[in-house]
């Protein structure tokens, strides 16, 4: 079942904060995140497995609370790099598929 | 530098006649997907290869097949395209499908048109 995602669409001016937001109505093994830039492939950011954990990747973090079937990404400080479509892909238990959610695009402004 | 590399990047193709996508990768992973991605769209599986495994999944239309003749290769053939195929076709590889060990990292993808 597809992840849902939150919010669809947000524009940041570059120094800025923003939180989106990934979550599932089944319990989740792992929950991945990448970012797609227009007519790119998507890149790996991180990958969050089952135990609650928060990782980081620069001024990118994320968390995965696994009881709650829910995840989020904070990126901070923001730079017009960033700029592009954030994909959460969740994998459930036994099930290998890692089934994406339908994007957040973000837009950094100078 | 390892990596997933796709050929070619840009593949038109006219109704009907058979089409063939290519996926190489120098990870040596054991596991390779092939996604789907329409406009605005999140990447859709198509199927992937775990070792010499295939693994269809259910909605994949009969249209759509793959090959894996070795570790390092895996093809998509499409035997009749029409024109809802067009779309940016990935591949996508994975050390394996479990235990942390599950992080797919995808190719540059190729882009199908349909006269």
């Amino acid at each position: 079942q597809q992840p849902v995602q939150s919010p669809q669409a947000v524009i940041l001016r570059e120094g800025e904060d923003a939180v989106i937001n990934c979550s599932s109505s089944k319990a989740l093994y792992s929950v991945h995140w990448y970012r797609q830039k227009h007519g790119e492939a998507p890149v790996f950011l991180m990958i969050l497995l089952k135990g609650g954990e928060q990782k980081g990747h620069e001024k990118i973090s994320a968390s995965f609370n696994e009881k709650k079937q829910q995840s989020s990404l904070y990126l901070t400080a923001s730079q017009l790099s960033y700029s592009g479509t954030y994909f959460c892909g969740t994998r459930g238990g036994s099930n290998y598929k890692l089934t994406f959610g339908k994007g957040t695009l973000l837009t950094v402004n100078p | 530098d390892a990596m997933v590399i796709q050929n070619p990047r840009y593949q038109v193709t006219q109704f009907g006649k058979p089409v063939t996508l290519s996926c190489s990768q120098t990870l040596n992973h054991n596991v390779m997907y092939w996604y789907q991605q329409k406009s605005s769209q999140a990447p859709k599986l198509l199927f992937h290869y775990y070792d010499k495994d295939f693994n269809n999944e259910a909605d994949t239309p009969d249209n759509f097949q793959s090959r894996r003749p070795n570790t390092s290769f895996c093809f998509l053939d499409i035997r009749s395209p029409g024109l809802g195929d067009a779309a940016m076709y990935l591949c996508a590889t994975s050390r394996d499908r479990a235990g942390g060990q599950e992080t797919q990292y995808f190719g540059p993808g190729t882009r199908l048109l349909v006269l």
